[in-house]
């Protein structure tokens, strides 16, 4: 399983875009990147999935680079309700053992 | 659509004891997952069931530890004599079958050793 790095922890400002990023520099060619988002006392929560490119969904985007060994999670128009900390996975069908780091904690100042 | 629900949310109990937590999985979801997490610290895998048959387990699980999913549904993850080291919130999710894992979590059981 591919390994993966985040910061552990940034600030921000309501009203502004966050990105955040993942290093993932021995991810695997049937890796895909999906990130989850957790609140204090409750499980993570899916946001967002992609392979290649960008990807889009009503919450994030998602921006892979050509070499894959990266990927950003951006956050449009953050607001105090974004406060969380953000997990960054990599993992491909074959094995199941869904690695999760440290997770990158957000503040989202007013 | 129910969600991923665990029962208790919250269990005290003392050193020595056993405890037992259970996980219902959205119910078209073959595929059930357990996690241990800690204070500030991000999910370690515990086991991983497709159906009924538990397919892997982290070195984590050790032999107090054990999980079921009889009937590949439910799920319970037992603790036997336990530990303050065990105190943690206790996570299940699930996932459907085929593709690209996306796990749906429930909200945990927080269990605290005295």
């Amino acid at each position: 399983l591919a390994k993966t790095t985040q910061p552990i922890s940034m600030d921000s400002y309501e009203g502004q875009e966050v990105n955040i990023t993942c290093s993932h520099n021995n991810i695997a060619t049937n890796d895909y990147i999906t990130w989850y988002q957790q609140f204090p006392s409750q499980g993570p929560r899916f946001i967002i999935q992609g392979y290649k490119t960008k990807v889009t969904n009503e919450v994030a985007s998602l921006f892979i680079p050509a070499d894959r060994k990266s990927s950003t999670l951006s956050l449009p128009r953050v607001s105090l309700s974004d406060t969380a900390v953000y997990y960054c996975l990599v993992e491909g069908n074959a094995g199941n053992m869904l690695t999760f780091g440290g997770g990158t904690r957000l503040m989202v100042k007013p | 659509d129910t969600g991923v629900s665990q029962d208790p949310r919250h269990k005290i109990t003392k050193r020595g004891q056993n405890v037992t937590f259970r996980c219902d999985p959205i119910s078209e979801h073959n595929r059930l997952y357990w996690y241990r997490q800690t204070l500030g610290q991000g999910p370690e895998f515990l086991t991983y069931f497709q159906n009924e048959a538990q397919l892997e387990k982290s070195r984590l699980l050790s032999d107090r530890f054990s999980a079921e999913r009889p009937k590949g549904s439910f799920s319970t993850l037992e603790i036997q004599r336990t530990e303050q080291g065990d105190s943690a919130m206790y996570l299940c999710a699930s996932s459907p079958d085929g593709g690209v894992e996306k796990l749906f979590f429930g909200s945990g059981t927080q269990l605290s050793v005295l």
